[in-house]
């Protein structure tokens, strides 16, 4: 059975500074990996997703990094600011072995404060 | 574009009660899903459904229904509600195995 980990459950750091998000998965054959943002009390957004094939994915101030051997995955976050403050979910594409379904594995996430 | 859209937002339930969670998206996508949220336990995945016309348990699916409608449209249903379903429901929609888009939530509280 897949399990996702995040840890540190929260962080915070001093507005500027660079955001380091960890995320580790059991089991390597993975379809992709996905990284979400959550507000408190709403939904999740999509922010990154890397496909088994590849080895990290770029979108303005992110950057995720895949390494399926050791079963990791890392989020950075340059020059945090204070809007950064969120949770990040990490989650994980197993795909079933029933035609077309696929189930997304979730990592209980980092809770991020970053201070003015 | 709206996206996935979900209602209602919030829903308080007597224990017994039933209701149907509504969700919606727009873009064409054939996967959908119903996750649940809760403090401690994360995101679980009640059912999915891969097509128009095919639904698959999840992880957690005792107490729930779900009916694929349509394409656009997959709802969830509680038939008689308990205070252990007291949680945030999620849906999501994907095209095959790709990016999953979530909706806003609803917040159900049964007493």
């Amino acid at each position: 059975k897949q399990e996702v980990t995040q840890i540190p459950a929260a962080l915070s750091v001093p507005e500027g500074e660079n955001l380091v998000l960890n995320c580790s998965f059991t089991d390597s054959a993975i379809y992709n990996l996905q990284w979400f943002r959550q507000d408190p009390g709403k939904g999740l957004t999509s922010l990154l997703l890397i496909q088994s094939s590849q080895r990290e994915q770029t979108s303005g101030r992110l950057n995720a990094s895949l390494d399926k051997s050791s079963g990791r995955s890392t989020l950075y976050i340059a020059a945090s600011q204070p809007g950064d403050s969120a949770t990040y979910l990490c989650a994980v594409r197993v795909v079933m072995i029933k035609a077309a379904g696929n189930k997304l594995t979730f990592g209980g996430g980092t809770r991020v404060l970053v201070k003015p | 574009n709206a996206g996935v859209t979900q209602t209602p937002k919030f829903q308080v339930l007597k224990t017994g009660q039933s209701m149907t969670l509504q969700c919606a998206q727009d873009m064409n996508h054939n996967s959908m899903y119903w996750y649940r949220q809760d403090p401690g336990m994360g995101l679980r995945l009640i059912y999915y459904s891969a097509s128009e016309g095919t639904t698959d348990k999840g992880e957690v699916p005792n107490g729930y229904n779900v009916s694929r409608l349509n394409k656009r449209e997959f709802s969830l249903r509680l038939e008689s509600a308990a205070p252990s379903q007291t949680s945030v429901y999620f849906c999501a929609s994907s095209h095959n195995y790709n990016e999953q888009f979530f909706g806003p939530g609803t917040r159900l509280t049964v007493l």
